[in-house]
């Protein structure tokens, strides 16, 4: 059962515009979650994380917004960078939890 | 600095063969480690994590097997692959139980 889920395998943005990747959970016990890029052929990279006493987490160019009602997330990037051009997973975890559960992620692709 | 590495990068081995895929962290003591693997077009999925020496937790039931051998050092084992064993696979270190994970590399295996 997936408990983390991004609903959109891919997303296409131009340079210098906004890309708005999302991410559902199903699990109301979740309080702490992570935003991971990945390129081919190697591990991901953390990016930003946020936990569930905030609604937001700025970073540069990266912000996170949670929304607890509604079990979403979703990472902002502007603006979007040709480099940016990756996969991006996010991830959650619970307060007695040993693990982060991983949505299938969305691969971004950032047009010159 | 914190360091995660992991070998080898590549390797195709034949269906029945044993594995053994080895990961090292540098810069920290008594992490909480992970194994991870991504199959094509899939997330990431959790296989084992440890706390601790000698401690090894499975999430997925499996031809896989873990240890820990010494406080920084994370082994993947099997004694005879399959087909469905193909994937990418990725060591992850982490100070505690829901913080951050730092990724190593990933190793691409191919069972042939």
């Amino acid at each position: 059962d997936q408990q983390v889920k991004q609903n959109s395998p891919s997303l296409s943005v131009q340079e210098g515009r906004i890309s708005i990747l999302n991410c559902d959970y199903t699990n109301s016990m979740f309080d702490y979650f992570l935003w991971y890029k990945k390129y081919p052929a190697e591990g991901p990279t953390f990016l930003i994380s946020i936990s569930s006493i905030k609604d937001k987490n700025e970073d540069g160019r990266f912000t996170v917004f949670l929304n607890k009602s509604a079990k979403h997330l979703s990472l902002h990037i502007v603006p979007s960078q040709p480099g940016d051009s990756a996969v991006y997973f996010c991830a959650a975890s619970w307060p007695t939890g040993n693990q982060f559960y991983f949505g299938t992620g969305t691969s971004l692709t950032v047009i010159p | 600095s914190q360091t995660i590495h992991q070998w080898p990068a590549t390797l195709v081995q034949p269906v029945g063969s044993p594995l053994s895929l080895e990961c090292t962290v540098e810069g920290t003591s008594n992490p909480n480690l992970y194994w991870y693997r991504q199959a094509a077009g899939r997330g990431l999925q959790l296989l084992f994590y440890s706390v601790g020496i000698g401690q090894i937790s499975s999430e997925v039931p499996q031809n896989l097997s873990a240890s820990r051998p010494q406080d920084r050092q994370f082994i993947l084992s099997s004694k005879k692959l399959l087909l469905s064993d193909s994937g990418f696979y990725l060591c992850a270190w982490s100070v505690t139980a829901n913080t951050e994970q730092y990724f190593g590399p990933g190793t691409r295996l191919t069972v042939t």
